[in-house]
């Protein structure tokens, strides 16, 4: 069975400075990982996708995360953060060949402040 | 413009009532889901469906029923039997085949038990 973690329940910065939110998963067999962003009464929005090919993914609103699969992690990073930011952040994973079910992190709030 | 609209926004539900919230869509996708996200615990599915007339459940589909009669509706009715149904739901669509790994998702309808 598949499972992600998001460690970080809640990560505060500051407007302008870097932030990585961390993932990783689990799985016996080959993965897609995806971020997806939740702003508040809203639905989820993709920001980046990982399917195959380079590691390094960039996602809209300049994120951008790196797939690892030594350490089957998939962080997502942003180098300058906008208080527009703030919002929630869920990782996810499904199987290359599986019957469509996305697996979703717990997710981690982005709480950017001036 | 093409989306995933959901309603209502807001409902509540009486003790021992059934309650049914709306999925439509106008994106021509053949797979539809139901998730419901609790506050730290990410997005659990309930049903998927990836053609009309059939359904599979998720993970948490017990105290849940969906139809899938037309292409572009997805109703999920919260029954009776569903000890505690206060959650945020959300509906998604995604196409079968090339590009069926990205969700869209619509903006959620709070349920909350009077």
């Amino acid at each position: 069975a598949q499972s992600v973690t998001q460690l970080d329940s809640q990560v505060p910065v500051f407007e302008e400075a870097p932030v990585e939110l961390r993932c990783n998963y689990s799985s016996s067999v080959s993965v897609y990982l995806f971020w997806y962003v939740q702003y508040p009464n809203q639905g989820l929005q993709l920001l980046l996708k990982y399917l195959s090919g380079s590691t390094l993914v960039k996602g809209i609103n300049g994120f951008e995360a790196e797939f690892n699969k030594s350490q089957t992690s998939f962080h997502l990073r942003k180098p300058s953060v906008h208080i527009s930011d703030t919002a929630e952040y869920f990782c996810a994973v499904s199987e290359t060949d599986s019957s469509y079910k996305l697996i979703f992190g717990s997710g981690t709030r982005l709480l950017v402040r001036p | 413009d093409g989306g995933i609209t959901q309603s209502p926004k807001y409902l509540f539900r009486k003790e021992g009532q059934n309650v049914t919230l709306s999925c439509e869509q106008n994106l021509n996708h053949d797979a539809m889901y139901w998730y419901r996200q609790d506050p730290g615990q990410g997005l659990r599915l309930i049903y998927y469906s990836q053609i009309v007339n059939d359904f599979q459940k998720g993970d948490i589909a017990e105290g849940y029923s969906v139809s899938r009669e037309k292409k572009e509706s997805f109703p999920l009715t919260v029954t009776s039997a569903q000890k505690n149904p206060t959650a945020f739901y959300l509906c998604a669509s995604s196409p079968t085949g090339q590009g069926r790994e990205k969700l869209f998702f619509g903006s959620g309808t709070q349920l909350s038990v009077l």
